[in-house]
């Protein structure tokens, strides 16, 4: 079935440093990747996705990359700020169209 | 603006007790969810409706009956809760790709 695999469970890094967040898929015929920022006490929020048909793509000091030969896709966040601290979840959007799988998510630590 | 609103966003209630979550969106969405987070932070999907359609179930006890009166709405009634049922509940909604959620119901059952 739809599967995503997602790695580090836990990311602490120093203020001004880049964090990488990984994540692996099993399911070739995905194609609609995107990564969700989750702060304490709120609902996940869209920070980027990417389509199959891109390798990669940026806003500001967030970037995804996709490999489709090799099934996985990075969150790349460079320039860390405290307020980057959160829980990062990478997905999926299931075949349908009407399902989203995510990632166990990655906890977030910018010390400052 | 709240797009994607629920409520209660706590709830506390005793083991055995029926309860609903109430969900609307202002952003004329066609597909609504039903989300389960539990205390590790895993995102499982519950439901899936389109156009007031169930579309996906996924293996959920039929304690949980979701109804969808309109496009707009889905609500989330759970009978005879257990103490396993204590999670945050994510409503959320999509048109296309991008899939919004509202900020949570926190159940605790007791």
């Amino acid at each position: 079935g739809e599967n995503v695999e997602q790695h580090p469970s836990t990311l602490s890094v120093q203020e001004g440093d880049s964090a990488v967040i990984k994540c692996t898929y099993s399911d070739s015929a995905s194609n609609y990747f995107p990564w969700y920022k989750q702060e304490l006490g709120k609902g996940p929020q869209l920070i980027i996705d990417i389509r199959s048909n891109v390798g990669e793509k940026k806003d500001q000091r967030i970037a995804v990359t996709l490999n489709k030969t090799a099934k996985h896709f990075s969150l790349h966040i460079t320039e860390t700020q405290p307020e980057d601290s959160a829980v990062y979840f990478c997905a999926l959007l299931g075949t349908g169209g009407f399902k989203t799988i995510f990632g166990a998510g990655t906890r977030l630590f910018v010390k400052a | 603006d709240t797009a994607v609103s629920q409520t209660p966003k706590y709830l506390v209630t005793q083991m055995g007790n029926d309860k609903s979550i109430k969900c609307e969106q202002n952003l004329g969405h066609d597909t609504m969810y039903w989300y389960k987070q539990d205390s590790k932070k895993f995102l499982k999907i519950m439901f899936s409706y389109n156009n007031k359609e169930l579309i996906i179930n996924e293996t959920v006890p039929n304690r949980f009956s979701p109804k969808s009166p309109d496009k707009a709405h889905l609500n989330l009634h759970i009978n005879s809760l257990e103490l396993g049922d204590s999670a945050v509940y994510f409503c959320a909604s999509s048109q296309a790709l991008s899939v919004y959620f509202g900020e949570g119901s926190w159940l605790t059952v007791v």
